[in-house]
Formats: structure tokens, C-alpha cells, sequence
């Protein structure tokens, strides 16, 4: 049972260059969020799903889309990369049911660093 | 707005010093209140979930209890091994099942 995979685990961009973050889970789980982490910031929500098909705003959406054509994978994508998108990226899922057990099941990251 | 404020934000103990960590939120109607692990270079890993002011629920040597204003998360007798950083979230009933995350707490264990 892998969990939460994301891919690629780092990443180094030029300025305005555009890239996909793939995130994939096995667990059936309903909703996915993308987050980012900043030295000093925290996690903060960028984007999420509570179903395939279906996307929301979170608190940092700006310069970001996803997709969610599958239920299993959550596409997080770059169109013109800054400086201010270098951080941590973190995928996570859940489901309704089993948050009280289980929690939100998060992937081990991306590091992207934009220059 | 949600707000969650985690206190200190590091903390050093020595091997078997108890101590407890801060989670203060004000949301709009909580729905859940968790706590993660995080080691360094790697995802948050799930500990525990609270609902209601009143409960609590431990896993080994770490406690967690909640209040209608804060959450601790108490270290009973710690090791070098529980070094990590101490995430706490909020969960509101309108936010889409996002959570809401502190900036942590990153506590030393020395032997």
C-alpha cells in the first residue's frame, strides 16, 4: 500500500517556465488538497477536490491550477514559474469517514526551487 | 477568520523532561482539531483527532486534550527519537474539509 505518492520529489525551474506536479493515491479517498511550505509560514492550502471532476480555491491559489480527472491522481501545475513558488509542495487526501482514525494521509513532498 | 497559534515555537528538553505543547485556534465552528508529526525532509504524519472540548486520546508517551479555546499536547518522559516538529490544524465546518495549519512547534529531545 503506497499511500500518497508524489512525483517529482525535486525540481529546479527557470523563471516563467511551466510544470506539472503529479500527485497519485491508492486509497479510494475522496477529497486531495494540495499545500505549500514555507520556512516560518507554515502549510497553507493552495487547491483542493472533494470529488473527481471538482476543484476549489484555498487560501493561496494565485499563480496555481489543478485537475482532477481521476480520483486517484491530483494535478497541480505552474503555468509561468516565479521566484515566490520556491517551496515544499505536499499532497494529502482523505476521506469523511476515516479522518477521526487515519487523519489526512499526506505524500513526501516536492522541493521545487525557482531561479 | 480561523486562527491557529502554536506555542513555543522550539522547544529543547532533556531525555525524560515532561513538558506540554500549545495549540490556541478560533474557528467558526470546529470540526476537528489534529495533531502531526513532521521530521525533517518529510511529509506530516497523522497522530490525533479531536472534537469536543473535554476529549482526549494518547498514543505512547504523547497526550492530547482539547478545550473550547486550545489544545495541548502533552510529552510524558520523552526520548531523542520524539524529536520533531508538533503541527496542530483546525478543521471548520464550512471549509470544504481543508485544515487550517499552525506554524508548529519543533522540539529537541537531548539525551
Amino acid at each position: 500500500n503506497a499511500g500518497v505518492t508524489q512525483t517529482p520529489k525535486f525540481r529546479v525551474l527557470k523563471t516563467g517556465q511551466s510544470m506539472t506536479l503529479l500527485c497519485a493515491q491508492d486509497m479510494n479517498h475522496e477529497y486531495m488538497y494540495w499545500y505549500r511550505q514555507d520556512p516560518g509560514m507554515g502549510l497553507r492550502l493552495i487547491h483542493y477536490s472533494v470529488g473527481e471532476g471538482t476543484t476549489a480555491k484555498g487560501e493561496v491559489p494565485d499563480g496555481y491550477n489543478v485537475s482532477r480527472l481521476k480520483k486517484q491522481n491530483f494535478l497541480l501545475g505552474l503555468e509561468s514559474a516565479a521566484p515566490s513558488q520556491t517551496s515544499v509542495y505536499f499532497c494529502a487526501s482523505s476521506t469523511l469517514t476515516g479522518t477521526a482514525n487515519y487523519g489526512y494521509t499526506f505524500g513526501s513532498g516536492t522541493r521545487l526551487t525557482v531561479v | 477568520e480561523d486562527q491557529v497559534t502554536q506555542s513555543p515555537e522550539a522547544l529543547r528538553l532533556q531525555e525524560g523532561e515532561s513538558s506540554s505543547l500549545n495549540c490556541s485556534y478560533t474557528v467558526s465552528g470546529l470540526r476537528g482539531l489534529f495533531w502531526y508529526r513532521q521530521d525533517p525532509g518529510k511529509g506530516p504524519e497523522f497522530l490525533f483527532t479531536l472534537y469536543s472540548a473535554g476529549e482526549e486520546k494518547e498514543k505512547e508517551r504523547l497526550k492530547a486534550t482539547l478545550t473550547k479555546k486550545e489544545s495541548f499536547l502533552h510529552i510524558t518522559a520523552p526520548k531523542p527519537e520524539d524529536s520533531a516538529t508538533y503541527l496542530c490544524a483546525v478543521q471548520a465546518r464550512n471549509s470544504g474539509y481543508a485544515l487550517n495549519f499552525g506554524k508548529g512547534t519543533s522540539l529537541l529531545v537531548t539525551p
